[in-house]
């Protein structure tokens, strides 16, 4: 079955640097989101990407959909406290989405 | 904005105990899902339905069953609550396709004593 996978699974950033996290699925996919879950919330929309290569970008967050259509990235420039929670990214193809693991952001102020 | 509410924040049950969580929302969404979250594992869909009376199992479905009667209202019930149920249970929603945005309500944290 479709599988979404999802590194690293925890990233320790210091404040003000950039990190990417990763998101692989081991089939095609139809499009791919990505939600934000802040401590002791719950999971928000942030993106969806539907294109071969398609880049959007939310200020400091740029998301990216891979050529193949199989893995996406999240990268956040000069990393702020306000980035901290659990990135998910979340496949869809088949009629099914499925979510990968997450990436848990803590930041070092 | 779309609101999705969730009966409980908290519930603790005894094993062996039936368990509803009830979760509502409020857009008129035809999509609504029942994921559980566990540390490490990300969220797992347990039942979805895409209209009034129709159910489709997810990847966990087994110890869980389903009920939408109304198109605002997807209840999960636990028939017989087993201590690896003890878990955070997240209700979402989605309008027109399930390929589109989901909208999470607050979750419920159930523990299964």
């Amino acid at each position: 079955g479709q599988q979404v996978m999802q590194i690293p699974q925890y990233q320790h950033v210091q404040e003000g640097e950039d990190f990417t996290t990763y998101c692989n699925s081991s089939t095609t996919l139809s499009n791919i989101q990505w939600y934000k879950q802040r401590p002791g919330g719950h999971p928000v929309f942030l993106i969806q990407l539907v294109k071969s290569g398609e880049v959007k970008k939310q200020k400091r967050l740029t998301f990216q959909f891979g050529e193949a259509k199989k893995n996406s990235s999240l990268h956040i420039t000069a990393t702020q406290t306000t980035d901290v929670g659990t990135y998910f990214c979340a496949g869809y193809n088949d009629y099914k989405l499925s979510f990968g693991a997450g990436t848990t952001v803590t930041v070092r102020a | 904005d779309v609101k999705v509410t969730q009966s409980s924040r908290y519930l603790v049950k005894r094993t062996g105990e039936k368990v509803f969580l009830e979760c509502v929302q409020d857009m008129d969404h035809e999509n609504m899902f029942w994921y559980r979250q566990d540390p490490g594992l990300g969220l797992r869909l347990i039942y979805f339905s895409y209209d009034v009376k129709m159910k489709e199992k997810g990847d966990i479905p087994e110890g869980y069953s389903v009920s939408r009667e109304k198109k605002e209202r997807f209840s999960l019930i636990l028939e017989s609550a087993s201590t690896n149920q003890t878990s955070m249970y997240l209700c979402a929603s989605s309008l027109l396709r399930i390929s589109y945005e989901q909208y999470f309500g607050p979750g419920t944290r159930l523990t299964v004593t």
